[in-house]
């Protein structure tokens, strides 16, 4: 089963206005990634959250991990019609690089 | 060029038939990955490579075959191809950081 579950599946939103999504994950990890996908290509990673992180920012994007609650959430300010992807949320728990995936958010920026 | 590269992007073959996805990278990342991903799903993971002959099955690893004789090359071959198998096979590599650097993905239809 997928290690980590991405909510909501799809959001739609105008041009300027903030996206989040959220990603809940079952076991214990090292670190929590987010990565983009453009329609027909590959993943390309956001950004890196280290457990003992709880808020990293990059550029419009902000990440929060509550290793507690085993979730994150990734925001994008502002967003764009460039930013219409999926967007998908990585982990590698704790016994190595084995990267598991969630199913990912849909997001459609409308301008 | 730099990076990592699937071949074939597209491949049409029959129920049965043995089928060999390559992918390779020009960074001598330890670790590579094949992934499956089904239209409007995640990645689900295949198998992995830590490095030169050493590989470990995935959540979805039945029916494909891996080998890792050179740190470059990370070949999946389907043994019997069946029309489940119906999928975009991305290939990717981490190096001595956690970030993934992924393939353009091959799609896969079996008939």
């Amino acid at each position: 089963s997928q290690q980590g579950e991405e909510d909501p599946q799809a959001l739609s939103i105008q041009e300027g206005e903030n996206a989040t999504m959220n990603c809940s994950y079952k076991t214990s990890i090292n670190n929590l990634q987010w990565y983009r996908q453009n329609s027909g290509r590959g993943l390309v990673h956001l950004i890196l959250i280290r457990s003992n992180e709880r808020e990293k920012h990059s550029g419009r994007l902000r990440v929060t991990l509550d290793t507690s609650k085993k979730s994150s959430s990734l925001l994008i300010t502002a967003s764009r019609a460039a930013d219409t992807a999926s967007y998908f949320c990585a982990t590698d728990g704790t016994s190595g690089s084995r990267l598991t995936f969630g199913e990912g958010t849909q997001l459609t920026v409308n301008p | 060029d730099a990076g990592i590269t699937q071949s074939p992007r597209y491949k049409i073959t029959e129920t049965g038939r043995q089928v060999t996805l390559m992918c390779h990278q020009t960074w001598s990342h330890s670790y590579m990955f094949w992934y499956r991903q089904d239209l409007g799903h995640g990645l689900r993971l295949i198998y992995y490579s830590a490095a030169a002959d050493i590989t470990d099955k995935g959540e979805v690893s039945d029916g494909y075959v891996v080998s890792r004789s050179k740190t470059e090359n990370f070949p999946l071959t389907l043994e019997s191809a069946t029309r489940s198998q119906t999928s975009v096979y991305f290939c990717a590599s981490i190096g001595g950081q956690v970030e993934a650097f992924f393939g353009q993905g091959t799609r896969l239809t079996v008939v």
